[in-house]
């Protein structure tokens, strides 16, 4: 079966600028989790969905982070505007449940200059 | 709540011996456990995951991992490190449903040749 697909691989922006990540999950996938990781950290999760509702957004900064999954497939995370500390690699993950484990993409790494 | 301590940031090995990477859990449940592996600039994968069948569990690549109720622990191990396991490591704890996870903070893992 195809993985998780992200684009852009690497995105270079300054800071206060707007940037957008997609993310299309495996098929069948309902639940669809995107997270963050710092250099030399664990990944953190942002927000997670199942199908095209907010499970959790608890750790997700709202006043300058936004996701959507319309129509419950693939996803879009957009941070605007972005600071320098928003410098990081961003996963996007799915998962059919029931103890199968999460698949992630390759992720998106983002520099905020 | 659930969560995992990775006790090592980084192990060094040479290759062909054993491999040992440490990961001990907390769980208000009876947990469900993984391992994942991220290669430099790639995603996560999975290597492993234990849901309550057999307390010693096979992964890919040469990888096992033992569940110890009595110890909390879910230690990775391989019999003889090869290069191409030089790579980040994380254990990762589940909530019940299989839902949510949540990461160590990682052990990367160098092997000398």
């Amino acid at each position: 079966e195809a993985g998780v697909a992200q684009s852009p691989r690497y995105k270079i922006i300054e800071k206060r600028q707007s940037v957008a990540f997609w993310c299309n999950p495996i098929s069948g996938h309902a639940t669809l989790y995107w997270y963050q990781q710092i250099l030399g950290q664990g990944p953190k999760l942002l927000i997670q969905f199942q199908n095209n509702g907010v499970v959790d957004d608890s750790q997700l900064p709202k006043d300058r982070f936004s996701a959507e999954r319309l129509k419950g497939v693939d996803s879009t995370l957009k941070i605007q505007p972005a600071k320098l500390e928003d410098s990081a690699v961003y996963l996007c993950a799915s998962s059919r449940g029931g103890l199968t484990g999460a698949f992630f993409g390759q992720g998106t790494r983002l520099t905020v200059v | 709540a659930q969560s995992v301590t990775q006790l090592d940031s980084h192990v060094s090995v040479s290759e062909g011996t054993p491999v040992l990477l440490r990961c001990n859990y907390s769980s208000s449940y009876s947990p469900s456990l993984f391992w994942y592996v991220q290669h430099p600039n790639k995603g996560l994968q999975l290597l492993l995951k234990y849901t309550s069948a057999a307390t010693l569990v096979k992964g890919i690549n040469g990888f096992e991992a033992e569940f110890k109720k009595s110890e909390t622990s879910f230690h990775l191990t391989k019999p003889s490190a090869h290069m191409s396991d030089a790579a980040e490591y994380f254990c990762v704890v589940s909530d019940p449903a299989g839902n949510q996870f949540y990461f160590g903070t990682g052990t990367s893992l160098t092997v000398i040749p």
